[in-house]
């Protein structure tokens, strides 16, 4: 079954306690994205890659770092998480394939530091 | 830079009935993507819908269908014969060329009655 997975689910954490989102999926898509969603925002893009080692900056990437040394996963990283950094995080892969194009999206991972 | 407009906090309808739900965009890129994403209460971002810029029709799917006016740079989604599974969030968005990334707009709570 096609699927990008995202753990944790769930994280409860305090300020400045390193942490890490993993995603994995498992299509062997080049794109992968990582998104947070707050309310009445909709969702914005955080970090993206285009491939293994290529990354680039999304709209809202200060505090997170990213790395791409595996096509099949991107994981997310927040060094020193903040308040303003609870939030819903998504992960999504994708690939233009047929003339379409999709992007699929992990369960999420909601976060909370206190 | 992009961006995507649903003025539509929420919609309410009756089962059954046809809903259309408001989207428009800003955008200077010659080629693009819109897409329609559905949000239930579990938090998963469902894929429900495609249109390429360059498509000469209006994409559908099922029960749902996208009316692109590409001159209006709208996009509007419409659900056809509304069910009580409908009732969740709904995303507009959009990629630009190179589809690196999706741009979302704030969405619209949509809540199907009996």
């Amino acid at each position: 079954e096609a699927q990008v997975t995202q753990n944790p689910r769930y994280l409860i954490t305090v300020t400045g306690k390193k942490l890490t989102v993993t995603c994995s999926q498992n299509m062997n898509h080049e794109y992968m994205s990582w998104y947070r969603q707050d309310p009445g925002l909709g969702l914005r893009q955080i970090y993206y890659s285009m491939n293994v080692e290529v990354t680039d900056k999304g709209d809202v990437p200060e505090g997170y770092k990213v790395s791409r040394k595996e096509k099949r996963n991107f994981p997310l990283i927040l060094e020193s998480p903040s308040p303003n950094q609870t939030s819903l995080y998504f992960c999504a892969s994708s690939q233009e394939a047929g003339g379409t194009y999709e992007q699929y999206f992990g369960p999420g991972t909601r976060l909370t530091v206190t | 830079a992009q961006k995507i407009t649903q003025t539509q906090p929420g919609m309410f309808v009756q089962e059954k009935e046809a809903v259309t739900l408001d989207c428009t965009y800003d955008t200077s890129d010659p080629s693009y993507g819109l897409f329609w994403y559905k949000q239930p209460s579990s938090g998963e971002m469902i894929f429900l819908i495609y249109q390429g810029s360059y498509d000469q029709q209006n994409a559908t799917e099922g029960r749902y269908s996208l009316n692109f006016q590409k001159a209006r740079k709208s996009a509007n989604l419409v659900i056809s014969a509304s069910q009580l599974g409908d009732s969740a969030m709904y995303f507009c968005a959009m990629s630009p060329t190179g589809f690196q990334k999706l741009v979302f707009g704030t969405g619209t709570r949509l809540l199907v009655s009996p």
